[in-house]
């Protein structure tokens, strides 16, 4: 199967600053079956980020992803108080579907 | 309103099976596929499997091969996850999830709200 690994494991910032997420994974995966998402406590996750780069509906355009092969980022330009959750990368193109194991972004 | 709702929460010995129900509504029922994904406390997230709510074929991951029975009842725009053999690392919070269409590439779009099944002797 592939394996996503998420680095950080925490990210400690402040509201405003500029927040990167990265997801490698152990095979290329096809751009258009990778994707993010946000969880907050208590919540069921949501869908921030598809194929590589399109913000899903109704996602601020703070959000941005890129990458491709097995190199991929998630980038948040000015934090708000409401983006401090835990963020998941995952492939689907390759079963079994795989997620990372997430990074908590925290208020510093 | 779009959404999927999900059975309430089960407290199992271990051995024993599962079942957790998903009711689709706001949308077409058999237009997508059902994921499922469980998140152990604290933990991250493990995709277990889909069915196709049209045609009722399932595919599960190879962890879960033999232990997972996914099925639906269209007439009632429901879906089921039937998990046996249950042990204590089984223990957490499923998801049903929708397999989006073209207008979100095929990612997880939609998810219910989740349902704790707590294995314990």
């Amino acid at each position: 199967e592939i394996v996503l690994t998420q680095s950080p494991g925490t990210l400690s910032l402040s509201p405003g600053e500029r927040a990167m997420f990265s997801c490698r994974t152990s095979q290329s995966v096809k751009s258009q079956y990778l994707a993010w998402y946000q969880q907050k406590p208590g919540q069921a996750p949501r869908l921030l980020i598809y194929g590589v780069s399109s913000r899903a509906t109704g996602i601020p355009d703070r959000f941005s992803g890129s990458g491709s092969g097995t190199d991929f980022t998630l980038t948040i330009s000015r934090l708000e108080p409401e983006d401090f959750a835990v963020y998941y990368c995952q492939q689907f193109g390759t079963t079994p579907w795989t997620f990372g194991q997430g990074t908590k972004l925290e208020i510093k | 309103q779009v959404q999927l709702v999900q059975s309430g929460a089960e407290v199992k010995k271990p051995g024993a099976s599962v079942s957790v129900s998903c009711r689709a509504s706001g949308y077409g029922f058999t237009d997508y596929l059902i994921h499922w994904v469980r998140q152990a406390p604290g933990q991250g997230l493990e995709w277990m499997g889909w069915i196709s709510l049209k045609s009722g074929g399932a595919s599960s991951a190879p962890k879960f091969k033999g232990r997972v029975t996914m099925t639906r009842d269209t007439s009632i725009s429901t879906a089921f996850m039937e998990l046996s053999g249950l042990r204590s690392d089984d223990t957490a919070l499923y998801y049903c999830v929708r397999e989006g269409d073209t207008s979100s590439g095929g990612a997880f779009d939609l998810w219910g709200q989740g349902t704790m099944v707590t294995v314990s002797s």
